[in-house]
């Protein structure tokens, strides 16, 4: 079943504002990870925070994960046209060996010039 | 870009048809995954390999055969394929001792005719 769920689902935003985009999810995880996807283009991992991190920065990217709440949030600050395109957050439930992640459906993000 | 290349690209083929796709990493990675993509759902694990030996296979259908002869190179083998097939299959690699990013190719865009 699905672990992680993104809302929302599509967000459209004037360049230069900021976005954030949330993502639930149901078990307990080791890591969480956001990924971002061009159209029909493969994922490029952004960052990853960990179950006993609460904050973690990385460029204009914020990421917050809020264990109680199963929760977390991917903030783009001070957004750019190339920022266009669909955000996955990935959970990864594996305790040691490969690495298990389970997607969202993603949020499509519009930045609009 | 990444350094996980997927050929072909695109490929048709039609449902008697057999064909395979290749992944190939040049990371030093141990573990390689096939994960499928399709309109509006969340990606799909597929197959997960762990130094050439296959450790999870998410109840795939038996027309879908993957292969893994070194650590570097993965294969997806495909027959008598069904449209419903037609998606986004994409290919990972990481270093699959948990809690790392995985790195994922470009994928091949898989229309079944």
């Amino acid at each position: 079943s699905q672990q992680g769920e993104e809302d929302p689902q599509a967000l459209s935003i004037q360049e230069g504002e900021n976005a954030t985009m949330n993502c639930s999810y149901k078990t307990s995880i080791n890591n969480l990870q956001w990924y971002r996807q061009n159209s029909g283009r493969g994922l490029v991992h952004l960052i990853l925070i960990r179950s006993n991190e609460r904050e973690k920065h990385s460029g204009r990217l914020r990421v917050t994960l809020d264990t109680s709440k199963k929760s977390s949030s991917l903030l783009i600050t001070a957004s750019r046209a190339a920022d266009t395109a669909s955000y996955f957050c990935a959970t990864d439930v594996s305790n040691f060996g490969n690495e298990k992640l389970t997607f969202g459906t993603g949020t499509r993000l519009t930045i609009i010039p | 870009e990444t350094g996980v290349t997927q050929t072909p690209r695109h490929l048709v083929m039609g449902m008697t048809n057999k064909k395979s796709l290749k992944c190939e990493q040049h990371l030093g990675h141990n573990a390689m995954y096939w994960y499928k993509q399709s309109a509006k759902k969340p990606l799909e694990l597929m197959f997960v390999y762990s130094l050439e030996e296959r450790v999870e296979n998410n109840s795939v259908p038996s027309r879908f055969s993957p292969e893994c002869p070194n650590s570097s190179h993965l294969f997806l083998h495909l027959h008598t394929l069904q449209p419903e097939d037609s998606a986004l299959y994409l290919c990972a690699s990481s270093h699959g001792q948990g809690g790392t990013e995985a790195f994922f190719g470009q994928g091949t865009r898989l229309t079944v005719v």
